[in-house]
């Protein structure tokens, strides 16, 4: 199995702060990438899929970047909505598709 | 706006079968490009994959738990169904069901997920 390991465990922000989160993969999964967002008692949503591409309705200020084994979410400019834990995924080699272990973005 | 809804009948018994089922609206579940996929998480653990179904039968799981897990679909109801035997305490989680854009791939919608607690 692939496994996607994510850091750090919290980044600590402020509002108006650029944050980065980062998400390895055990060995190359190309671009098969997606980055989501959770928040306690939502449905998780769909931020990044393709490592880069942008999903509907995502603002502007999310971003994804990075191949074969790193990437990279930055979200530009965090807004108050923003703070919740942020989830990588690959789509790669299957089964099984596999989970990050995720990063909490929390209120500095 | 495509909209997952998971329901079940709430606690389980080790060793019973846990069922649960995700009510599909706002799109049709016979869509051929879409898979539709449970994934769990148990408490202050990963996101899990359990497996997908297309609206054609078609199935595939995640190894860790093919052997205990049925998943298919009830296109007339537009739901789709999960079905887990033998279930220990490590089966405790909340459960997703999700929208997946083609098999193997990612989930552009999920349902808000339902906790299951397996305990005597």
């Amino acid at each position: 199995d692939i496994v996607m390991t994510q850091s750090p465990g919290t980044l600590s922000v402020s509002p108006g702060d650029r944050a980065t989160l980062s998400c390895r993969a055990s060995q190359s999964i190309l671009n098969n990438l997606a980055w989501y967002q959770q928040k306690p008692g939502q449905a998780p949503r769909l931020l990044i899929y393709g490592a880069s591409s942008r999903a509907t309705g995502i603002p502007a200020r999310f971003s994804g970047s990075g191949s074969g084994t790193e990437f990279t979410l930055t979200i530009s400019s965090v807004q108050s909505e923003d703070f919740a834990v942020y989830h990588c995924q690959q789509y790669n080699r299957w089964p099984p598709l596999t989970f990050g272990g995720g990063t909490r973005v929390e209120i500095k | 706006q495509v909209q997952l809804q998971e329901s079940g009948p709430g606690p389980v018994r080790p060793s019973e079968t846990l069922s649960l089922t995700c009510t599909v609206s706002g799109d049709s579940i016979s869509t051929s490009r879409y898979y539709w996929g449970w994934i769990r998480q148990p408490p202050g653990k990963d996101f899990e994959w359990i497996g997908s179904v297309h609206y054609s039968g078609t199935t595939y799981y995640n190894p860790s738990l093919r052997s205990r897990v049925n998943i298919f679909v009830e296109t007339s109801r537009s739901q789709f169904s999960l079905k887990l035997r033998s279930v220990t305490a490590a089966d405790t989680a909340v459960y997703y069901c999700a929208r997946e854009v083609g098999s193997g791939s990612y989930f552009n919608h999920w349902g808000q997920g339902t906790l299951v607690i397996v305990s005597a």
